[in-house]
């Protein structure tokens, strides 16, 4: 248990479907990321948020829309995905982003059919 | 452009062995350097880090990484090998320039009785 709640644990959607992803931390963080983690791929940072700012946009399609209304959540917002969008998606939280040690939740399995 | 590399992909070894899981990373200066494992199903766990001072650090469960300048290196090592260590592990970079942690494509370790 690393703080860092991730619901759900798992995830079937349809193309036309719109859902979202939940991130939730009580560590007392001020940053927190979403990342990607495809089959044979390194994480990719998707998204990066301080004290509920967005700072980071990794180049992600608008397909994936994050919100941050507190420092202690965080949402990804899903909408028309494709297949390739099937990953698991992981929350991590830090004291700031400058701050490099992450606290990472136990991840999203996401399925697009 | 910073990137970290672990040229295994798959490394297969029996209970009670060693290990040394490589990392090199690429970077103007020296980064931040971690290593995080991710058991099935789960989220990833830091085990250990290296910010700056003594290049042989300790982490949880037993682990050691060994920062080598000279290399570009961060090797995580384990004298002996426990059936619970089978999982995939990240070797990560954090630069302050590019404020950003670089993952890794990633090990996966898996132990033999």
């Amino acid at each position: 248990e690393t703080g860092v709640t991730q619901t759900p644990r798992h995830l079937v959607m349809g193309m036309t479907n719109k859902k979202s992803l939940k991130c939730e931390q009580h560590l007392g963080h001020n940053a927190m990321y979403w990342y990607k983690q495809s089959a044979k791929k390194p994480l990719e940072l998707m998204f990066v948020y301080n004290f509920k700012e967005q700072t980071e946009n990794n180049s992600v399609p608008s397909r994936f829309s994050p919100e941050c209304p507190n420092s202690s959540h965080l949402f990804l917002h899903l909408h028309t995905l494709q297949p390739e969008d099937s990953a698991l998606y992981l929350c991590a939280s830090s004291q700031e982003s400058s701050d490099t040690e992450a606290f990472f939740g136990q991840g999203t399995r996401l399925t697009v059919v | 452009a910073q990137s970290v590399t672990q040229p295994d992909i798959h490394i297969t070894v029996s209970e009670g062995a060693s290990l040394e899981l490589r990392c090199n990373y690429s970077y103007g200066a020296t980064p931040y350097l971690f290593w995080y494992v991710q058991s099935p199903g789960q989220g990833l766990q830091l085990l250990l880090k290296y910010f700056s001072g003594d290049t042989l650090v300790q982490g949880i469960k037993g682990f050691e990484a060994e920062f080598k300048r000279s290399q570009s290196s961060f090797n995580l090592r384990k004298p002996s090998v426990h059936w619970s260590d089978a999982a995939e592990y990240f070797c990560a970079a954090f630069s302050g320039g590019y404020n950003k942690l670089i993952f890794g494509a990633g090990t996966r370790l898996a132990v033999h009785p």
